[in-house]
Parts: C-alpha cells; sequence; structure tokens
C-alpha cells in the first residue's frame, strides 16, 4: 500500500482532458513539501514530467501541468494524444518515513 | 548528455548477496545526491536508498533497513547498492537516478535523471 493515494486507472479521448490525482498525509503533502510527479511509457525507464508543484522541465510540453493544495496534487493532461497513453507516478518526501515516497501509479489510458 | 547505467544484476538465491552499480557520466557527479528506486513486475515505483553528495549521509526505506548499503565513490563517479539477505520480495527491475532539489533541503529532492534499470531475480 503507497503512502501517497492515486487512482489506478484513468482515460481520455484524444484531444480531452484528464486529471490524475494524488492524495497524501499531514506527513507528506500536508507538511509542506512538495509534489513531483513521473511518465512511464511501457518497458520504459520514468521521466520526469513535473517538480516542485508545478514546473516542467525542458522539453516537457505544456499540456502538462500540476497543482497542489494542502494534502492533495493534481496532474493535467490537456488535449490528449496516443503518446500520452503510459504510467504516471506523484513522490513526495515523508517526514515520518524520513525518505522519499510514491504514489502506486495511474495507469492512463487514451481510448 | 546525462548518463546513468546500471549493472550487476542477476539471478541469486534467497539469503544470497549482491552488488548493484551505476556509472554516472556528463555532470559533476560529487555534486549531486543519488538514489536508487525499484520496481518489481507489475508493480509500481518504491524508493529504496539515498545518498548525499558528499556521501556522509544516507537514507534506507524500511523495507531493506539492515540489509541494503548505500555508498558511493566519487573519484570513480560510481554509485553501488549492496544488497544482504536477500528475499524473494527483493525481485525488481533497480534503476539508479540523480537527485535534484528545489532547495538544498534532502526533503526537497527529485528525481530529474534515471537510468534503463538491472533486473535482481531472488529465487530457489
Amino acid at each position: 500500500q503507497s503512502v501517497l493515494t492515486q487512482p489506478p486507472s484513468v482515460s481520455g479521448a484524444p484531444g480531452q482532458r484528464v486529471t490524475i490525482s494524488c492524495t497524501g498525509t499531514s506527513s507528506n503533502l500536508g507538511a509542506g513539501y512538495a509534489v513531483h510527479w513521473y511518465q512511464q511509457l511501457p518497458g520504459i525507464a520514468p521521466k520526469l514530467l513535473i517538480y516542485d508543484n508545478n514546473n516542467r522541465p525542458s522539453g516537457v510540453p505544456d499540456r502538462f501541468s500540476g497543482s497542489k493544495s494542502g494534502t492533495s496534487a493534481s496532474l493535467d493532461i490537456t488535449g490528449l494524444q496516443a503518446e500520452d497513453e503510459a504510467d504516471y507516478y506523484c513522490q513526495s518526501f515523508d517526514i515520518s518515513l524520513s525518505g522519499w515516497v510514491f504514489g502506486g501509479g495511474t495507469k492512463l489510458t487514451v481510448l | 548528455e546525462v548518463q546513468l547505467v546500471e549493472s550487476g544484476g542477476g539471478l541469486e538465491q534467497p539469503g544470497g548477496s549482491l552488488r548493484l552499480s551505476c556509472a554516472a557520466s556528463g555532470f559533476t557527479f560529487s555534486s549531486f545526491a543519488m538514489t536508487w528506486v525499484r520496481q518489481a513486475p507489475g508493480k509500481g515505483l518504491e524508493w529504496v536508498s539515498g545518498i548525499i553528495g558528499s556521501g556522509v549521509r544516507t537514507y534506507y526505506a524500511d523495507s531493506v533497513k539492515g540489509r541494503f548499503t548505500i555508498s558511493r565513490d566519487n573519484s570513480r563517479n560510481t554509485l553501488y547498492l549492496q544488497m544482504n539477505s536477500l528475499r524473494g520480495e527483493d525481485t525488481a527491475v533497480y534503476h539508479c537516478a540523480k537527485f535534484r532539489g528545489y532547495c538544498s533541503e534532502a526533503t526537497c529532492y527529485y528525481m530529474d535523471v534515471w537510468g534503463k534499470g538491472t533486473t535482481v531475480t531472488v529465487s530457489s
């Protein structure tokens, strides 16, 4: 059972918008620690998608955006494309565990 | 180009040991904290261990504490993970990753570059 909670799956049609949620506790997101997001395409190593709640590394399309409030965070993907089909993970730091934690991952299916 | 290449994975019996290596290039290795993250077959990402740039401070997930040891050789630009008392649940692809932080504290770290991983299988 992951420390950060994500829905197992989400789906959307090409061109639509989807949102992936990430729920934490007072030991991680609620303690003020930032959330970061990773994209893992099938059979490939994870790739940093969003850091520090809402910042995109160079090369990441602005269709991807993030937000955080209290113990919750979300990743928004607009203008869905077939190539966005992947697993998405949120990550933060947990003060109780004295280490870094991931969400269980959300599989995005583009219909 | 920043690159991380893991090696050392393989098949090991329960109770056995393995040492993973991660060769880094394209950045000043000693300036960055590093970490190991694993992914069991069909499962999600699990953080395993981390080490700051100087090597003087290390972090471990409860699931590996007392069995795994992370270390680094900054002269060789290499990160290591010594895995002892291996269990079936340690079977996974092990990725090394470079930490980057939005502030100077470890609590701010995220993984900005990942290696492709090395596969560890623990089975009799």
